[in-house]
């Protein structure tokens, strides 16, 4: 019964492969979201959903494309894979009232992606 | 967009003694300021946050001030034990968190 769940752990590809990482929660929150954390251990937003809805874009390339075909779930898509995308990837959850989250974020326990 | 500066990188400190790490953020519509804790190889657990309405607040070794003119805020742990060394990450929010660089806090024996 995890709150957040994300598969697969760990990932590791070539580059210029096509890779999903999926993610899932089951705390019933509208708003979903995705971090990257790079070696430096530094953690970045790239992208929000609240109810289906794209509300966070950051400056993130094309080749990563998020979809949520439910509040539940919000998988990463990543085209093209580069040497620069190794990173562990969290995916997190909260109850946010329409832009503004006013409870905490839950995280997900990582993915680790490889490119090689 | 916002940016949140985190102070220090590294904190050494012996058991016992107390621990402070200092975060400055930019974007004075940040109205929401949660302290995460990242164990090796873990994903951030929330450990304590403070909304822009209030100046401090406490839970059991932990608390968080926060100063609005000066868009500061700061985490203090008392009493600091082994189990809490990790890395330690603020961040400030108005859309999405912006998270400070971290803090790896050692706790020696």
């Amino acid at each position: 019964d995890t709150a957040v769940s994300q598969t697969p752990k760990y990932l590791v590809t070539q580059m210029g492969n096509d890779k999903s990482i999926k993610c899932e929660q089951n705390l019933g929150h509208d708003t979903m979201y995705w971090y990257k954390q790079d070696s430096k251990k530094f953690l970045k937003i790239m992208f929000s959903y609240n109810n289906k809805e794209l509300i966070i874009n950051e400056t993130v390339p094309n080749r990563f494309s998020p979809k949520s075909p439910d509040k539940a779930h919000l998988n990463l898509h990543i085209n093209s894979l580069e040497l620069g995308d190794s990173a562990v990837y969290f995916c997190a959850s909260s109850q946010a009232s329409g832009y503004l989250p006013k409870a905490e974020q839950y995280f997900g326990p990582g993915t680790r992606l490889t490119v090689t | 967009g916002e940016n949140v500066e985190q102070h220090p990188s590294t904190l050494s400190v012996q058991e016992g003694d107390s621990a402070v790490i200092k975060c400055t953020y930019s974007d004075s519509a940040s109205n929401y300021f949660p302290w995460y804790k990242q164990e090796l190889g873990k994903r951030p657990q929330l450990i304590i946050d403070i909304r822009s309405n209030v100046g401090e607040k406490k839970d059991q070794r932990i608390a968080v001030t926060l100063n609005k003119t000066a868009k500061h805020f700061s985490l203090h742990i008392t009493e600091t034990q082994p189990e809490d060394s990790a890395v330690y990450f603020c961040a400030a929010s108005q859309r999405a968190l912006t998270f400070g660089s971290g803090t790896r806090l050692q706790v020696q024996p």
